[in-house]
């Protein structure tokens, strides 16, 4: 597609809840990235993908939390049992091959603000 | 590991006036540097980026930074800045062995005063 796109938009959900988070990055993008920016805070690394496989997953916060890439393409982020502390804005984003080369750069989506009460 | 200081958090400028954004990273060899920009609303836009050469860079929309070894400094600057360029600003940093993602500061909101 044009650029990375994220599905929702905007999601609530009621505490306890599962929640799925979908991520298409830009076609032909192998690298794959997740962020979470919480009201007033930067930007924290969650996890990335190199195609499908995930060698770093140190930025999950909890066990709560996983993520998967099927095809090197659509990612899906997924929150367990969401707590109050899960609210916040994911961001997406993709780049050509993964980070850092000359050249390369990372494209964000729009992200999903996610509500839990 | 990477990290990244915008010390700003909050930055109040005249329309027309002049524009400077701080930013200190920590990294032991040579880092890539990254301003995004955040619109109300909307995902991060990438302004500029710093790979290696030439320490002044060219960005969208007139801005530009520098490069300091020495002060491990990326400031953003813009000569002159427009109503339209209020929005949230974050300088990344990123390396090219270990993580291979962009670590990001907390962050400098602008605000133009018209």
């Amino acid at each position: 597609g044009a650029g990375v796109s994220q599905s929702p938009s905007n999601k609530v959900t009621e505490k306890g809840k599962d929640v799925e988070l979908r991520c298409d990055p830009i076609s032909g993008h192998t690298a794959l990235y997740w962020y979470r920016q919480s009201l007033g805070q930067g930007l924290e690394f969650l996890i990335y993908f190199q195609g499908n496989s995930a060698p770093d997953k140190s930025g999950l916060p909890s066990d709560r939390f996983s993520a998967e890439r099927t095809g090197g393409s659509v990612s899906t982020l997924t929150i367990q049992r969401t707590q109050q502390e899960d609210s916040a804005v994911y961001l997406c984003a993709s780049s050509l091959v993964v980070l850092l080369g000359v050249g390369t750069e990372a494209f964000f989506g729009q992200g999903t603000r996610l509500t839990v009460v | 590991a990477q990290s990244v200081t915008q010390p700003d958090i909050h930055i109040t400028v005249s329309e027309g006036a002049s524009l400077e954004l701080r930013c200190n990273y920590s990294y032991g060899a040579t880092p890539y540097l990254f301003w995004y920009v955040q619109s109300p609303g909307q995902g991060l836009q990438l302004l500029l980026k710093y790979f290696s050469g030439d320490t002044l860079v060219q960005g969208i929309k007139g801005f530009e930074a520098e490069f300091k070894r020495s002060q491990s400094s990326f400031n953003l600057r813009k000569p002159s800045v427009h109503w339209s360029d209020a929005a949230e600003y974050f300088c990344a940093v990123g390396a090219g062995t270990g993580r291979r993602a962009l670590t990001f500061g907390s962050g400098t909101r602008l605000q133009v005063q018209p």
